[in-house]
């Protein structure tokens, strides 16, 4: 069964620094990975999906990149901001039913 | 850009009350899921839907129902609400296999 693993947990950073989060897989067999985001008490929003056949996807800040064999997926936020506090979960879906693991999150504060 | 819209954003319901969660997309889209969010629990997975009439049960289907009638609508039942359901529950649809789409979320409170 797939295992997905998000560190940190929890990251506190004044504004303007590059942060990079992670996300561990055990089963290299995805089929892509998507990251989200999500405000407290809300929805989450997809932020950037990466197809198991590529190394990375770019929007705007944020640039994720995908290493299926070591079983990795970090997301980079350039320049961070204020409006980037929030959760940042990410979503792998492997094995016949195409039902993603979701991890817990990394719980994100940019203080200005 | 897809939306996905559940019907209440907040709702508080007695004990023993049936309750509807309705879920509604607009994008033609193959396959709906619900799930809850909990503190420290994560997302767990409800039921979920690869067409019409279908349905297949997730992790934590106990105390739930659901309905597809229509493509476009999926609509979560809890047949006796009781305190451990009070939670957040959140809709998705899927094309095919590619990346989700979530609605806002619903912050259900059984008293």
């Amino acid at each position: 069964k797939q295992e997905v693993t998000q560190i940190p947990a929890a990251l506190s950073v004044p504004e303007g620094e590059n942060l990079v989060l992670n996300c561990s897989f055990t089963d290299s067999a995805i089929y892509n990975l998507q990251w989200f985001r999500q405000d407290p008490g809300k929805g989450l929003t997809s932020l950037l999906l990466i197809q198991s056949s590529q190394r990375e996807q770019t929007s705007g800040r944020l640039n994720a990149s995908l290493d299926k064999s070591s079983g990795r997926s970090t997301l980079y936020i350039a320049a961070s901001q204020p409006g980037d506090s929030a959760t940042y979960l990410c979503a792998v879906p492997s094995g016949g039913s195409y039902i993603p693991t979701f991890g817990r999150g990394t719980s994100l504060i940019v203080h200005p | 850009d897809v939306k996905v819209t559940q019907s209440s954003r907040y709702l508080v319901k007695r004990t023993g009350e049936k309750v509807f969660l309705e879920c509604v997309q607009d994008m033609d889209h193959e396959n709906m899921f619900w799930y809850r969010q909990d503190p420290g629990l994560g997302l767990r997975l409800i039921y979920f839907s690869y067409d019409v009439k279908m349905k297949e049960k997730g992790d934590i289907p106990e105390g739930y129902s659901v309905s597809r009638e229509k493509k476009e609508r999926f609509s979560l039942i809890l047949e006796s609400a009781s305190t451990n359901q009070t939670s957040m529950y959140l809709c998705a649809s899927r094309p095919g296999t590619l990346g989700y789409t979530f609605g806002s979320g619903t912050r259900l409170t059984v008293v």
